[in-house]
């Protein structure tokens, strides 16, 4: 089936250890996309990427790093100057049609991340 | 990046129409109006979304202002299911890929 899979669901570290979530999709689409949400709040934007070997920052970067050798995998490394690592982190993936059309993202299931 | 503000939360009753609304009053032309709902411990899915024009599809409705600063998500019957938290975002046509979400609207449908 045609998705976007995040392993593992479910993650424990010890603090400042550096940990990397994984993110697969076979959509393929072009840009994927790191988010971290924390208990009863909305997403934040951590890192994007719209092409191979190409990503920006997002609104909350400091302490994470990506990379972007496959068009199809999109890792995010959490390294020890995340001053609070621990919560639900996000993956997703969208599509961009001729013409510049965004289409609609698509999720993985989350990966929880806790540090103690 | 254009903003959106939605209610904090809000309430429904079972087999009963929801009017979500969202205000965008920033939003530039080439910008499209996308919602997106999460469930609990899940990632958001999709829901709709449209330019200027009402938009219809199996999930939901969405209404757009003539002057497009605001737009509701009408959910025709309300099932128990269908408690979430509902995002409204603006996603550009243009050059620019980033997507980003607000904290949405808190949607609680009692029985």
């Amino acid at each position: 089936d045609g998705g976007i899979t995040q392993s593992p669901k479910y993650l424990f570290r010890k603090e400042g250890q550096n940990v990397t979530l994984s993110c697969e999709q076979n959509l393929n689409h072009d840009a994927m996309y790191w988010y971290r949400q924390d208990p009863g709040q909305g997403l934040r934007l951590i890192y994007y990427s719209q092409i191979v070997n190409d990503f920006q920052k997002g609104d909350i970067a400091e302490g994470y790093s990506v990379s972007r050798e496959k068009k199809e995998s999109f890792p995010l490394t959490v390294t020890s100057a995340q001053k609070n690592p621990t919560a639900f982190y996000l993956c997703a993936s969208s599509i961009r049609l001729a013409g510049g059309l965004n289409t609609e993202a698509f999720f993985g299931q989350g990966t929880r991340l806790t540090v103690v | 990046d254009a903003k959106t503000t939605q209610p904090n939360s809000m309430e429904s009753n079972e087999e009963e129409p929801v009017h979500l609304p969202c205000n965008h009053s920033t939003i530039s032309g080439t910008d499209y109006i996308h919602w997106y709902r999460q469930l609990p411990s899940q990632g958001p899915e999709y829901v709709i979304h449209g330019l200027t024009s009402n938009v219809n599809n199996r999930m939901a409705s969405l209404a757009i202002a003539e002057d497009r600063k605001s737009s509701t998500l009408i959910l025709h019957r309300a099932t128990l299911r269908d408690a979430a938290v509902y995002y409204c975002i603006l996603r550009s046509g243009g050059s620019n890929y980033k997507l980003t979400f607000g904290k949405g609207t808190l949607l609680t449908v009692n029985p």
